[in-house]
């Protein structure tokens, strides 16, 4: 099956820094999302990319479906964006997700 | 209300015993999902439907049964519940058309087999 890796699986930062965070897939996928678990395990849909780049205020992500690979990017980190973050692909019908970052931002 | 959620949001059972968590949207959306999730493993497929009437396996589906009579509603059985089994268990949902492919999970289940 499709192999999803995450990097780097832990990641600390100090409130105010950015951080990349990347997610490689073994095969091309329809669809690419990212998804961050807050604290109190609460899975939040952050983008559905299967190509291209959004962005949302502090967050951002770009996808190369060419070269399969994603990244997410946070600018200005708050506490509040401790948690995982899971990047997620579906090469058919089903999503299937990576090992996770585990991102914890210090005050 | 709007949204997808699953009940219990806790449970407790013994081994041997049948168990159903239930998961509940209100979009209509035409896919659904059951994954669980458990420390050093992420979050795994269980089972998935397209559509009503429709089911496929995930990549462990063994000792779990599934059905969705209606489109709204998609249970989740364990048959005869193992320690194995004990796991925070996540419905999603999502739509069939590209403006709707974002998923949408609900709070999850923390199911414990003692």
């Amino acid at each position: 099956g499709i192999q999803v890796e995450q990097s780097p699986p832990d990641l600390i930062l100090q409130e105010g820094a950015n951080s990349t965070l990347r997610c490689n897939f073994s095969d091309s996928v329809n669809n690419l999302q990212w998804f961050h678990q807050n604290p109190w395990g609460q899975l939040i849909n952050l983008f559905y990319i299967p190509s291209g780049t959004k962005q949302n205020g502090r967050l951002s992500a770009t996808t190369v479906a060419t070269e399969r690979y994603s990244l997410l990017y946070i600018s200005s980190s708050q506490t509040t964006d401790s948690g995982v973050y899971f990047c997620a692909v579906e090469p058919g019908d089903d999503m299937r997700f990576g090992a996770g970052t585990r991102l914890t931002v210090k005050p | 209300d709007a949204g997808i959620t699953q009940s219990p949001r806790y449970k407790i059972t013994e081994t041997g015993r049948q168990v159903t968590l239930m998961c509940h949207q209100t979009w209509s959306h035409s896919y659904m999902f059951w994954y669980r999730q458990d420390l050093g493993h992420g979050l795994r497929l269980i089972y998935y439907s397209a559509a009503a009437d429709i089911t496929d396996k995930g990549e462990v589906p063994d000792g779990y049964v599934v059905s969705r009579s209606k489109t709204e509603n998609f249970p989740l059985t364990l048959e005869s519940a193992t320690r194995s089994q004990t796991s925070v268990y996540f419905c999603a949902s999502r739509g069939s058309d590209s403006a709707d492919y974002g998923y949408t999970f609900g709070s999850g289940t923390r199911l414990t087999v003692v």
